[in-house]
């Protein structure tokens, strides 16, 4: 199967922790999405990658969270000094990066809870 | 300023009956729409999606139907099936060119026996 993976899928720690999420998209997708998923909402977006390059950051990405894409492959979003209200899913999801109109497809999520 | 809404929270049919998901849209630069289906503790899969282009789009038992003018989007499943069950989110993109998405808040289907 050569879906978007991501892991891992649950993650439970301590405020003040910091942690790190890793998403693989589709092979040869260009375009890379990381958004967030609180109960009762849809997702939210976060930052988005072009190839390597962060391309656009929500002011929901707050100076504790960084993302990156090294080589235009796989992707990592940290979160420092984890607060209860970090506690979410995070979703990854990608793209051919064709056009502008293109369709998304998610990864399972990391459903991350914060104590 | 929630650019996208579903206004509906919930929505209960009888298997074999018509599902009608509603969504609204405020930004007239949106130009792509898409539906997702969501199962608890999964990410959201793709379902259908339509151009702005176009009003009507159909696969399958699905068919979103675009009313431009109206700001507003529907999704029909005919007939609907319990394993529909799910909760369903409207999404939109095209305000930039990144091509991110703007969710709705999602609705419940539940699809009784």
């Amino acid at each position: 199967d050569t879906g978007v993976s991501q892991d891992p899928r649950h993650k439970i720690t301590k405020r003040g922790q910091n942690v790190t999420f890793r998403c693989d998209p589709i092979s040869e997708h260009n375009r890379l999405y990381w958004y967030r998923q609180t109960l009762g909402q849809g997702p939210e977006f976060l930052t988005y990658f072009q190839n390597e390059a962060q391309l656009e950051k929500s002011r929901l990405l707050s100076d504790r969270f960084s993302a990156e894409r090294p080589k235009g492959s796989f992707s990592t979003l940290e979160i420092q000094r984890t607060e209860q209200g970090d506690s979410a899913m995070y979703l990854c999801a990608s793209s051919p990066g064709q056009g502008a109109a293109e369709t998304q497809y998610f990864g399972p999520g990391t459903r991350l809870l914060v104590l | 300023d929630q650019q996208v809404k579903q206004n509906s929270p919930s929505l209960s049919v009888q298997e074999g009956r018509i599902s009608i998901l509603n969504c609204d849209y405020t930004n007239s630069m949106f130009d792509y729409f898409l539906w997702y289906k969501k199962y608890p503790a999964e990410g959201p899969t793709f379902l259908i999606s339509i151009s702005s282009i176009k009003d009507k789009n159909e696969d399958g038992r699905f068919t979103v139907f675009l009313n431009k003018s109206a700001k507003h989007l529907s999704l029909h499943i005919v007939p609907s099936q319990p394993g529909d069950s799910a909760v369903y989110f409207c999404a939109a993109s095209g305000s930039g060119n990144t091509g991110k998405l703007i969710f709705g808040q999602g609705t419940t289907l539940q699809v009784k026996p």
